[in-house]
């Protein structure tokens, strides 16, 4: 089974700073990887979408970037605002198969 | 597209009742997918279907739940008899399914129904 694992579990950073969230997976034989947004109370915002073949996407002040080989991806958040404040969760979907495996998510914390 | 549409938002029912959470995915996906998420186990993916059939309900954690896709538009997830630990946030999502938009969008989630049992 492929376990996701995501660290830090919480971060708090003041406002303008760059930061990195760090995604891990076990099984190397994804399909695809996504970034998901989750603010208090509500649903999973899609972020980022990165196929296997990919090693990066961007958006906006957000750059992920996926390594198979080491079982890792990374979210990039550049010159972070209050309003970047969620928990951002990272989901892994199987060679084979169609389910996403989610991390816990790190909850980020924006200091005005 | 309004996305996908869950129903109720909130739903607070005492032990023993039965409950049902609505899903309505996004007009034209192939994949619809319930999952539940806790504080202690985060989400975990309960059952989806492909075309309206049940592909994987493994998930599914007690014969207590069960779930249903009648057809493309609309999906049941019922809990009965309902237990306190069932209290959770249940999240509906879809996906187009292989060779459409998946490879550019992933899933949509719907904004869940906070289930409460007291």
């Amino acid at each position: 089974k492929q376990e996701v694992t995501q660290i830090p579990a919480a971060l708090s950073v003041p406002e303008g700073e760059n930061l990195v969230l760090n995604c891990s997976f076990t099984d190397s034989a994804i399909y695809n990887l996504q970034w998901f947004r989750q603010d208090p109370g509500k649903g999973l915002t899609s972020l980022l979408l990165i196929q296997s073949s990919q090693r990066e996407q961007t958006s906006g002040r957000l750059n992920a970037s996926l390594d198979k080989s080491s079982g890792r991806s990374t979210l990039y958040i550049a010159a972070s605002q209050p309003g970047d404040s969620a928990t951002y969760l990272c989901a892994v979907s199987r060679l084979t198969g169609n389910q996403f495996y989610f991390g816990t998510g790190t909850s980020l914390t924006v200091i005005p | 597209d309004a996305g996908v549409i869950q129903s109720p938002r909130h739903e607070v029912t005492e032990m023993g009742q039965e409950v049902t959470l609505r899903c309505k995915p996004i007009s034209g996906h192939d994949y619809l997918f319930w999952y539940r998420q806790t504080m202690m186990r985060g989400l975990e993916l309960l059952i989806y279907f492909n075309n309206n059939v049940p592909i994987d309900d493994s998930g599914m954690p007690e014969d207590r739940f069960s779930a249903k896709m009648p057809n493309a538009s609309f999906s049941t997830l019922k809990i009965q008899p309902s237990e306190p630990r069932d209290s959770a946030v249940y999240f509906c999502a879809s996906r187009p399914g292989t060779g459409r938009s998946w490879n550019n969008y992933g899933y949509t989630f719907g904004s869940g129904t906070r289930l409460t049992v007291v």
